[in-house]
């Protein structure tokens, strides 16, 4: 089945560790997403990419990192820089069209202790 | 700058009762206007969209949205509310390519 595959659903680190979210899709879109959701928030932008090894910063980009080696997977790393990193971290996908929906991935909930 | 508003956080329903939750956006042009469905600790499935044309969309598992420009509103409705509904709900605009702005959520209760 065609989808958006995120591991672990649920991850803890110590402060100060870096760690990293994977996200993998087999939809063969061209964008991937990075969203950050905290309750009554909604979701934030994080990065996004349209194509390999580019992407771009969305509204909260600072204290993330993320690559895009291959068109299938884009993996976020959190870095020690990132302030409040607790939160729910959702990838998303969509074929490169200016209205087209965008396919979610589970989530991964990172709890830092 | 665009933004998605939901005015209710929480919204309470019978079960069998009508529904509607409200999103306002702000967007200078032609709005791409989503409906998604978030069940606790889920991804985020998507209800309905707008593009343009009919401004009354149907969209899965019995949902509809109606588009109205005078008001710059896109409420969600659905005649009669299962169980199962209960769910977070997100309206979100296409501000440009590939990227969505998101309101905050309304997360519906229904009840017995």
């Amino acid at each position: 089945d065609g989808g958006i595959t995120q591991s672990p659903k649920y991850l803890f680190r110590k402060e100060g560790q870096n760690v990293t979210l994977s996200c993998e899709q087999n939809l063969n879109h061209d964008a991937m997403y990075w969203y950050r959701q905290d309750p009554g928030q909604g979701l934030r932008l994080i990065y996004y990419s349209q194509i390999v090894n580019d992407f771009q910063k969305g509204d909260i980009a600072e204290g993330y990192s993320v690559s895009r080696e291959k068109k299938e997977s884009f993996p976020l790393t959190v870095t020690s820089a990132q302030k409040n990193p607790t939160a729910f971290y959702l990838c998303a996908s969509s074929i490169i069209e200016e209205a087209d929906e965008q396919f979610f991935g589970p989530g991964t909930r990172l709890t830092v202790l | 700058a665009q933004s998605v508003t939901q005015p209710d956080i929480h919204i309470t329903v019978s079960e069998g009762a009508s529904l509607e939750l409200r999103c306002n956006y702000s967007y200078g042009a032609t709005p791409y206007l989503f409906w998604y469905v978030q069940s606790p600790g889920q991804g985020l499935q998507l209800l309905l969209k707008y593009f343009s044309g009919d401004t009354l969309v149907q969209g899965i598992k019995g949902f509809e949205a109606e588009f109205k420009r005078s008001q710059s509103s896109f409420n969600l409705r659905k005649p009669s509310v299962h169980w199962s509904d209960a769910a977070e709900y997100f309206c979100a605009v296409g501000t440009g390519f590939q990227k969505l702005v998101f309101g905050t959520g309304t997360r519906l209760l229904v009840s017995p």
